[in-house]
């Protein structure tokens, strides 16, 4: 069965450090998410990506944050000059269309230190 | 912004127990999805639906549009379906709102 995967599973930076966090979708997906989730917190929306833009996204997602698709299979959430407050687990989640079900990935648990 | 509560909170049944767990939003959804978040972490979607009830193995959702409401039911409960399992509703075109979860504990 097809599934989402995400890279690197953990990753920990320094404070004002730029990370990259990578998905890959599933392959016939048009719809992409990332969502954050704080730990003991519940599951937030982040950004929603389609036709190679953003079509919504939440307050949370400023400008310390981008997402690109740079090929035709990657989907990645870049979070610039990182505080320690973005330590958190990042899901990646992909649908075909927007309105069915998402499948999610893994995740990333991003410590900042 | 859709405010989405989740009851109870926590929960422990013994194995074989009916379990309920209530979901309520605040504005109204085209759709509501279940999801199951495992003790590792990663997160399973359950359901995705509109309108009436939906079956999948032990797993039964209904929902509610007019009332604002949602229920995931697990018929006889195992140890494996221990996990928190969230609902989450839509907002705008592609912008989810997310219960705190109900953390569910089955003892064999």
């Amino acid at each position: 069965e097809p599934e989402v995967t995400q890279t690197p599973s953990h990753q920990v930076t320094q404070m004002g450090q730029e990370v990259i966090l990578r998905c890959v979708p599933i392959s016939n997906h048009l719809y992409f998410y990332w969502y954050r989730q704080i730990l003991g917190q519940k599951v937030e929306f982040l950004v929603s990506f389609y036709n190679n833009e953003i079509s919504e996204k939440s307050e949370i997602f400023d400008d310390q944050f981008s997402v690109e698709r740079p090929d035709g299979s990657n989907f990645t959430l870049k979070i610039r000059s990182t505080k320690l407050e973005d330590s958190a687990m990042y899901f990646c989640a992909s649908s075909q269309d927007n309105s069915r079900e998402q499948y999610f990935g893994p995740g990333t648990r991003l410590t900042v230190t | 912004k859709n405010e989405v509560e989740q009851s109870p909170q926590n929960l422990t049944a013994q194995e074989g127990e009916f379990i309920t767990i209530n979901c309520s939003y605040s504005v109204g959804i085209s759709a509501l999805h279940w999801l199951q978040q495992h003790p590792g972490g990663g997160i399973v979607s359950l359901f995705m639906l509109s309108s009436g009830k939906k079956k999948h193995g032990r797993l039964i959702a209904t929902i509610n549009i007019q009332e604002k409401h949602s229920s995931l039911h697990i018929t006889a409960s195992h140890p494996r379906d221990s996990a928190v399992y969230i609902c989450a509703v839509p907002e705008g075109g592609n912008q989810f709102y997310f219960g705190t979860g109900t953390s569910l504990t089955v003892i064999p």
